[in-house]
Parts: structure tokens; C-alpha cells; sequence
């Protein structure tokens, strides 16, 4: 009940393209949906995060689209650039800011090819 | 620069040498965990501490110990490393009440 599961294991897209990773989970306590961006030799670095109040949040060329009913939430990569292959998490957290649990996704390996 | 950093950066060890891993942070933060990352496993917590003196485990605590004596420090502490603890390891520092953390660097251990 505390999984939280990421597909693909690893992705690669054409420069221009749409890189799409999704993540569902199981316990309906969680209630903040991050995506974190890792780089070779880095720590992970938030990238968008979502609450389960809303469907979709968008930053630049970055989406998350969150289905409640579902469980499901996926990052969406719009005009992916070659500077944007990394390695990227989902996670989720629950019982509000005043916790610390955090469980992760496997991770998805992207490749934007240039 | 506000920052999470961690010490050693690279460290391997023999199995059963007590070792420890440093974090600090100057952000203030209360609140400070450890992850460890493994291919295919993603990130796991280890510990967390939502303040001075107040620890609580994560997901995979087994063979770790930490302590909070300070609010900018949460060190890690392997008191006899096995080799199924290498592993490349996280500290990572958010606000309470915040849910947006920061990571550190990472520290890259192999225990033989």
C-alpha cells in the first residue's frame, strides 16, 4: 500500500518529441505528487509537484496531469531537449507539510536524442 | 549559497569498520532525512528527523543509526557495514510545514 510505481524504466525520445513517465500508487492518504530531475553525479532536484486538488499543473514545458480516481499521476515533457535527459523520479508524501515520509518511484532513465 | 552538503563524497570501507557520513545544511531547515539510491529501487528513506533530538525511521532503517544534536546536522553512522550497504546514499533538508525538500550531493559508499 505504500508503492508507488513508475513505467518506463527508461525512455528515449527524438529532440522536439513528447517524453511521457507515469507513476500510480495505492494509499489515497498521499497527498503531494512530486517529480524530481537527476543528473549523472547530482542529487535530485524538484522539479514540479502537484496536490490532489487539481487535475493538471503546468511550468514551462513540464505538465503533471494527477487522476484521482485513477491513482495515477504522469509527468509530460513537452519539446523535449537534449539537455533535459536525466533520470526522474515520482514520489509521494503524506499527512501534510508537518511529516517527513516520502516514497519514491523506481525511476525513469530519458534520452532525448539530438 | 544555501546548501545541503555531504562528507565524504566517495568512501569505501571494509566490512564491519564503523563509518559515518556527515550532512549539514545552512537553511535552517527543521526537518532532515537520509535515502539510500540503488538501480532499480529507486530512493528509500532511511531515517528522518523532524527536529533536535526527535528521529524516526524510514523504510529501510536496518544497520543504521542517526543522530540530531544539532538542528543543521544529521550524521549517518554504519556501525558495522556490510556489503549489501553499498549503496549511494542522500541527505536531504525541507521547512516544517513545507513539502519541498533539498538533497545534498550524495555520498557513494562500498562496503567490501
Amino acid at each position: 500500500q505504500q508503492q508507488v510505481k513508475q513505467s518506463p524504466q527508461s525512455l528515449i525520445v527524438q529532440k522536439g518529441g513528447i517524453s511521457i513517465i507515469n507513476c500510480a500508487y495505492e494509499n489515497t492518504a498521499f497527498d503531494y505528487f512530486p517529480w524530481y530531475q537527476q543528473f549523472p553525479g547530482k542529487g535530485p532536484a524538484l522539479l514540479i509537484a502537484i496536490r490532489p486538488d487539481v487535475s493538471e499543473k503546468k511550468e514551462g514545458r513540464f505538465t503533471i496531469s494527477f487522476n484521482k480516481s485513477a491513482k495515477q499521476f504522469s509527468l509530460h515533457i513537452m519539446d523535449s531537449q537534449p539537455g533535459d535527459s536525466a533520470t526522474y523520479f515520482c514520489a509521494a508524501s503524506r499527512g501534510g507539510g508537518g511529516t517527513y515520509k516520502y516514497i519514491f518511484g523506481t525511476g525513469t532513465r530519458l534520452k532525448v536524442l539530438a | 549559497e544555501a546548501q545541503v552538503t555531504q562528507n565524504p563524497r566517495y568512501l569505501i570501507t571494509v566490512t564491519g569498520k564503523k563509518l559515518t557520513v556527515t550532512c549539514s545544511q545552512n537553511m535552517n531547515h527543521e526537518y532532515m532525512s537520509w535515502y539510500r539510491q540503488d538501480p532499480g529501487l529507486g530512493l528509500r528513506q532511511i531515517y528522518y528527523s523532524m527536529n533536535v533530538e526527535v528521529t524516526d525511521k524510514g523504510d529501510v532503517p536496518e544497520g543504521y543509526k542517526v543522530s540530531r544534536k544539532e538542528k543543521r546536522n544529521f550524521p549517518l553512522i554504519l556501525e558495522s557495514p556490510s556489503p549489501n550497504q553499498t549503496s549511494l546514499y542522500f541527505c536531504a533538508s525541507k521547512l516544517a510545514g513545507r513539502y519541498e525538500q533539498y538533497f545534498g550531493p550524495g555520498t557513494r559508499l562500498t562496503v567490501t
